[in-house]
């Protein structure tokens, strides 16, 4: 099992740029979450899907921020046009109906 | 909406020390799971409670959850260094698989 793999590691942008992170889940498991994590304001969750359904997207925080699941082992979530405040270090996770989530490793992105 | 609070934010020990990271909702949890995350890595999960008044034990960490389904703790007894990380606890309500995360406990263990 590689676990959950999320692409690329690390992403250097300009600000104004479209960014694509990716997603690959665990097979079998029916939930996947897209968290944003900052030293200011910790582990946000933006999104999860259950069943590659978007389910609750309440922290997007706004519209330049979408996220797609159009199978179950695939996910993107895609900032357009990215600012510098979108720096931070993105996780995607996935399980089972509730029972402990497995995390990827992250993607740090950085908006110059 | 939902919040989970922790404390402390920050924790400083002596190893062989022990160390408590308190955890508490706003609402009642369905169910409150542990996280650790190491310096530069990803959460990992440790734990879930389930049952109001549970506690589970792992080596040297013992988790509860409160009577009322609205708070937890996580105790580590004399710590090692391989403890260094950052403790999350983590919420789901009960209406569905949502889990919010608490901000964390940094725990830093001096020699």
């Amino acid at each position: 099992d590689a676990g959950v793999i999320q692409s690329p590691r690390h992403e250097v942008t300009e600000m104004g740029q479209e960014v694509t992170l990716r997603c690959k889940p665990i097979s079998g498991h029916n939930s996947l979450f897209w968290y944003r994590q900052t030293m200011m304001r910790g582990l946000e969750l933006l999104i999860y899907f259950n069943n590659n359904v978007p389910i609750d997207d309440s922290g997007m925080p706004e519209d330049r921020f979408s996220a797609k699941m159009p199978n179950a082992s695939f996910s993107t979530l895609k900032i357009q046009p990215s600012e510098p405040r979108d720096s931070a270090v993105y996780f995607c996770a996935s399980g089972v109906s509730n029972y402990g989530y497995t995390f990827g490793s992250g993607t740090r992105l950085t908006v110059v | 909406g939902q919040q989970v609070m922790q404390i402390p934010q920050y924790q400083h020990v002596q190893e062989g020390e022990d160390f408590t990271t308190y955890c508490n909702s706003s609402t009642t949890l369905s169910n409150i799971q542990w996280y650790k995350q190491r310096p530069g890595g990803h959460p990992v999960f440790l734990i879930q409670l389930v049952k109001s008044g549970e506690v589970k034990k792992q080596k040297r960490l013992t988790f509860q959850f409160g009577e009322a389904k609205k708070n937890s703790s996580l105790h580590i007894t004399a710590t090692q260094t391989t403890d260094v990380g950052t403790y999350f606890c983590a919420g789901s309500g009960n209406r569905d698989d949502k889990i919010i995360f608490g901000k964390g406990t940094r725990l830093h263990i001096l020699p």
